[in-house]
């Protein structure tokens, strides 16, 4: 099955500054890379997503690339707020597993005033 | 403001209790699903339910029985728990699922359940 490895586990940034998490999956044939945001007691909201036909995809301050070849995403946060700080999970889909989301074991981003 | 919801949000329980988390949904998601989290872990998959017949059941325990009344509910009957299935227990909702079709989940906000 597949098989989602994320790093890092935690990751402290000086407001402004950029965070990036990656995600590297085993299964060649997912096609669906989603990003979720858990804040604390909270449920995890989708914050953007990605498909396998294209290579990156931006939404104001977020972005995630898509590399197929080499079977890994990333997640780009710029201008960080500490109303960023959250857990951010990974995650991948395709036919081979039913799509259903195999998800990476997190990433603790805290964003320090 | 969550369009999926989930009642009760905490419930504490003991061993040889019998109770039900509900989830409800009106996006017009024909598939729904059960997921249990443990703290600093990502959600784990339980349950899934595709045109409200169970299409994934992830080795779950019996003590563990889900139920799809309609399309726009689903149930998750606990009985006889153990405090090691004490956790998050989050609903979520999808457009649906099919050979090349991915859609996002839309998850509720969860109960949190503690076995005594």
């Amino acid at each position: 099955g597949e098989n989602v490895e994320q790093h890092p586990s935690t990751l402290s940034v000086q407001e402004g500054d950029s965070a990036v998490i990656k995600c590297t999956y085993s299964d060649s044939a997912s096609n669906y890379f989603p990003w979720y945001k858990q804040e604390l007691g909270k449920r995890p909201q989708l914050i953007i997503d990605i498909r396998s036909n294209v290579g990156e995809k931006k939404d104001q301050r977020i972005a995630v690339t898509l590399n197929k070849t080499a079977k890994h995403f990333s997640l780009h946060i710029t201008e960080t707020q500490p109303e960023d700080s959250a857990v951010y999970f990974c995650a991948a889909s395709g036919d081979n597993a039913g799509n259903m989301l195999t998800f990476g074991g997190g990433t603790r981003l805290m964003v320090k005033p | 403001d969550t369009e999926v919801t989930q009642t009760p949000k905490h419930l504490v329980m003991g061993m040889t209790n019998k109770k039900s988390l509900k989830c409800e949904q009106h996006m017009g998601h024909r598939a729904m699903y059960w997921y249990k989290q443990k703290a600093k872990k990502p959600p784990e998959l339980m349950f899934v339910y595709s045109y409200e017949k169970l299409s994934i059941n992830e080795s779950v325990p019996s003590r563990f029985s889900p139920e799809c009344p309609n399309s726009s509910l689903l149930n998750l009957h606990l009985h006889a728990l153990q405090p090691e299935d004490s956790a998050l227990y989050l609903c979520a909702s999808s457009q649906g699922r099919g050979s090349s079709y991915n859609s996002p989940l839309h998850f509720g906000n969860g109960t949190r359940l503690t076995v005594t």
